[in-house]
C-alpha cells in the first residue's frame, strides 16, 4: 500500500497551459504539504493544510492554487504555466510538527 | 525566523570511511523539532530521524548516529563505515511551535561514497 501517492509522475506541457497534480495519503495524517524542488535540490515549501484548513501559504505566484477536498487529499492546480515552473513537486503528509512522509514526486517540464 | 544551515554542499568519501554531516539551526522557539531526511539518486525523500528540543540524548541506529547539542544549536549526523548505498542528498529540517508551522529545510549535503 502506497502511503503518499502523487499523479502524474511526469508532466510535460507547454507554456500557458493549466495543469493539476493530485496527492493522496492513507496514513491518517492531519497535515499535508506541497513542496517545490529546483534543479539544485533546494526544497521550498509552498502550501500546507491542517485538517483541510490552509495554514501555510508561502510566497508563490497566485497561478498556483491548492485544494484540499478532505484530509486525505491535497491537489495542486497551476494556471498559465511558465518555463520557471519546471521542477519536481513533492507532496507530503504528517501529523502536525511530526516527521513528514513524502510522495514520489512529480517532475514537471514546461516547454 | 527559523534557519537551517548545512554548510557542506558536497562530501566525497571512499567506502568504509566514517563521515559526519553538519547541521546548525536557528530558532526563537523553546520547543522545536529537528529532522533528517535522505534523498537517494532515485529521487524519493525518506524520513530518517526526529528529535524534539527537550531530548538531547544521542541516537544510534545501525551505522547511523545523531548528535544533538542545544548549546551549539547543532544536530549532526554521522555514518560509520559508509557504503555506496549511502550516496544521497541528506537534508536537515526544523519545525518550530511558536505559532508558525513552517518546516524549514537546509539546502542539503550531497554525499558521494566511492567503492
Amino acid at each position: 500500500d502506497t502511503a503518499v501517492s502523487q499523479t502524474p509522475k511526469y508532466l510535460v506541457t507547454q507554456m500557458g497551459n493549466d495543469k493539476s497534480i493530485k496527492c493522496e495519503q492513507n496514513l491518517g495524517h492531519d497535515t499535508m504539504y506541497w513542496y517545490k524542488q529546483d534543479s539544485k535540490k533546494f526544497l521550498k515549501i509552498m502550501f500546507s493544510y491542517n485538517n483541510k484548513e490552509l495554514i501555510i501559504n508561502e510566497t508563490v505566484p497566485n497561478r498556483f492554487s491548492p485544494k484540499s477536498p478532505d484530509k486525505a487529499h491535497l491537489n495542486l492546480h497551476i494556471n498559465s504555466l511558465e518555463l520557471g515552473d519546471s521542477a519536481v513537486y513533492f507532496c507530503a503528509s504528517s501529523h502536525l510538527n511530526n516527521e513528514q512522509y513524502f510522495g514520489p514526486g512529480t517532475r514537471l517540464t514546461v516547454t | 525566523a527559523q534557519k537551517v544551515t548545512q554548510a557542506q554542499t558536497e562530501i566525497s568519501v571512499v567506502e568504509k570511511e566514517d563521515v559526519t554531516l553538519d547541521c546548525v539551526y536557528e530558532t526563537r522557539d523553546t520547543t522545536y523539532y529537528l529532522f533528517w531526511y535522505k534523498q537517494p539518486p532515485s529521487g524519493e525523500l525518506v524520513f530518517l530521524i526526529r528529535r524534539n528540543s527537550f531530548d538531547e540524548q544521542n541516537e544510534i541506529s545501525g551505522r547511523y548516529s545523531w548528535n544533538f547539542q542545544k548549546s551549539t544549536s547543532s544536530f549532526n549526523f554521522t555514518i560509520t563505515a559508509s557504503q555506496v548505498v549511502d550516496s544521497a542528498v541528506y537534508f536537515c529540517a526544523l519545525t518550530g511551535t511558536g505559532g508558525s508551522y513552517i518546516p524549514t529545510f537546509g539546502r542539503g549535503t550531497s554525499l558521494i561514497v566511492h567503492p
